[in-house]
């Protein structure tokens, strides 16, 4: 059983860069039949798809956060990142890592980690 | 429009049928999928690719299209069955994924 978990700072200053990481078990980011992607939710709102990366290095992202995203990935350590510059209280979330199949000739999360709160507050 | 659109709360009794709607403009080309989140959870996927349930999932759920609308249907709700419910499809361009707005069930 595959299993995803999230670590990083859980406070972060505005117009500073948000770093997160996800470490992967039970499954490789290597593998063909996934991508491995960003979902957030800010408290008490909803989900909002942050984007995703390829074992090619491959990678999507939403259109309104693209210019400070960026999403890469250690295939030696079977982790991947994501980097969010010049945050705002906006970016105030839970964070969560998930896994997206391939299918149907695009991907989809199938399974989550638990996520992890960041703040954005000075 | 590029967003998808759920009614933010429907209920049900328990033991009836419940179709929870998700309406958008790419849902004409690109299949829907629901994630069902409980409080203080990760979500959790119930259907994809518009009416296929994975593993472990009860099969009192049950997904369907037709237009714009993907619809997510629950026979015989159950009190564990008390959630937000989000759907998920692609945009209308198919460069990217989005989320509905969330529909919160509550089981009476």
């Amino acid at each position: 059983q595959v299993q995803l978990r999230e670590s990083g700072p859980g406070l972060v200053k505005p117009s500073e860069t948000l770093s997160l990481t996800c470490t992967v078990s039970g499954g490789s980011i290597s593998s063909s039949e996934y991508y491995w992607g960003w979902i957030r939710q800010p408290p008490g709102k909803g989900l909002e798809w942050i984007g995703s990366i390829y074992f090619t290095g491959s990678t999507h992202s939403h259109p309104s956060l693209k210019s400070r995203v960026t999403i890469s990935a250690d295939t030696s350590k079977n982790q991947f990142s994501l980097n969010l510059n010049s945050v705002t209280a906006a970016d105030t979330a839970v964070y969560y890592c998930a896994r997206h199949v391939v299918t149907s000739g695009w991907f989809l999360p199938d399974f989550w980690g638990q996520g992890t709160l960041v703040t954005v507050s000075s | 429009s590029s967003e998808l659109t759920q009614d933010p709360a429907v209920s049900v009794a328990l033991g009836q049928t419940v179709r929870i709607t998700c309406q958008g403009d790419s849902l004409r080309n690109y299949f829907a999928s629901w994630y069902q989140q409980k409080p203080g959870q990760a979500p959790i996927l119930v259907i994809y690719n518009k009416d296929i349930r994975p593993s472990g999932i009860p099969d009192r759920f049950s997904g369907s299209s037709s237009g714009n609308t993907a619809s997510l249907t629950i026979t015989g709700a159950q009190t564990e069955d008390e959630a937000d419910y989000y759907c998920n499809s692609r945009d209308r361009f198919g460069n990217h994924l989005l989320f509905g707005g969330g529909t919160r069930l509550t089981v009476l």
